[in-house]
């Protein structure tokens, strides 16, 4: 059974870099039939992909247009994990922040953690 | 404001049966399968339906859905309290290179 566990830190001051880790139990980052992604949730936005980094004899990773010049998710092989970092967050970037994996749909979701941004 | 339009409410009494839209265009929904999540308060949203029509192991027989040009919906029969969620359909935008997903729909059991 496939489960992601995700750590982090709860609370991020404006300007400053959220950082996120999805640790992967059952499955492997480098798996050629997977892709490892980054969704978030919030009242106002909804439901928003930001991202995903997957392996097909090379790494990939395909970014939001929304956050594309923020973000960089990167998979850690060592570790079987892969990250979040969202640069210069604002309030704006409050949400639960969910890692993922599905290559055609979501079927694995991690636990969520809540990400507040405020000094 | 999603790209992926969903009524923002549902409902019905037990036993009856509902159906909740999402409505896309040709890079999305036109192109790609729809996917159908459940999210009950709390907790992560749950794969109820991939690929249009495909329901995962576990998932009851109650739900299924359907797909047609730019549109796909969901449909619940023998409607159940347990049933009361948010439900968020999803594709692959081809012109965004990224996954869109729809406003999401509050689905209240009377």
């Amino acid at each position: 059974q496939v489960q992601l566990q995700q750590s982090g830190p709860g609370l991020v001051k404006p300007s400053q870099t959220l950082s996120l880790t999805c640790a992967i139990s059952g499955d492997s980052v480098s798996s050629k039939s997977a892709a490892w992604s980054w969704i978030r949730q919030s009242p106002s936005r909804g439901l928003e992909w930001l991202g995903r980094t997957y392996y097909r004899s090379k790494w990939y990773n395909e970014y939001a247009l929304s956050v594309k010049s923020r973000i960089t998710i990167n998979p850690d092989t060592s570790k079987n994990q892969f990250s979040l970092r969202l640069n210069s967050v604002t309030p704006e970037d409050t949400a639960v922040y969910y890692c993922a994996r599905g290559q055609g749909w979501v079927d694995v979701w991690g636990q969520g953690t809540t990400v507040t941004v405020s000094s | 404001q999603s790209v992926l339009t969903q009524p923002p409410s549902a409902s019905g009494t037990p036993g009856q049966r509902v159906s909740i839209s999402c409505s896309g265009s040709s890079p999305n929904i036109g192109s790609d399968y729809v996917h159908w999540y459940q999210q009950l308060p709390g907790t992560a949203p749950k794969v109820l339906i991939y690929r249009n029509n495909q329901r995962p192991s576990g998932v009851s027989d109650r739900f299924s859905g359907s797909k047609s040009g730019t549109s796909a919906s969901l449909a619940i029969s023998g409607l159940r309290s347990e049933d009361e969620a948010e439900y968020y359909c999803a594709a692959w935008d081809a012109s965004l290179s990224g996954w869109l997903f729809g406003g999401g729909t509050r689905l209240t059991v009377l």
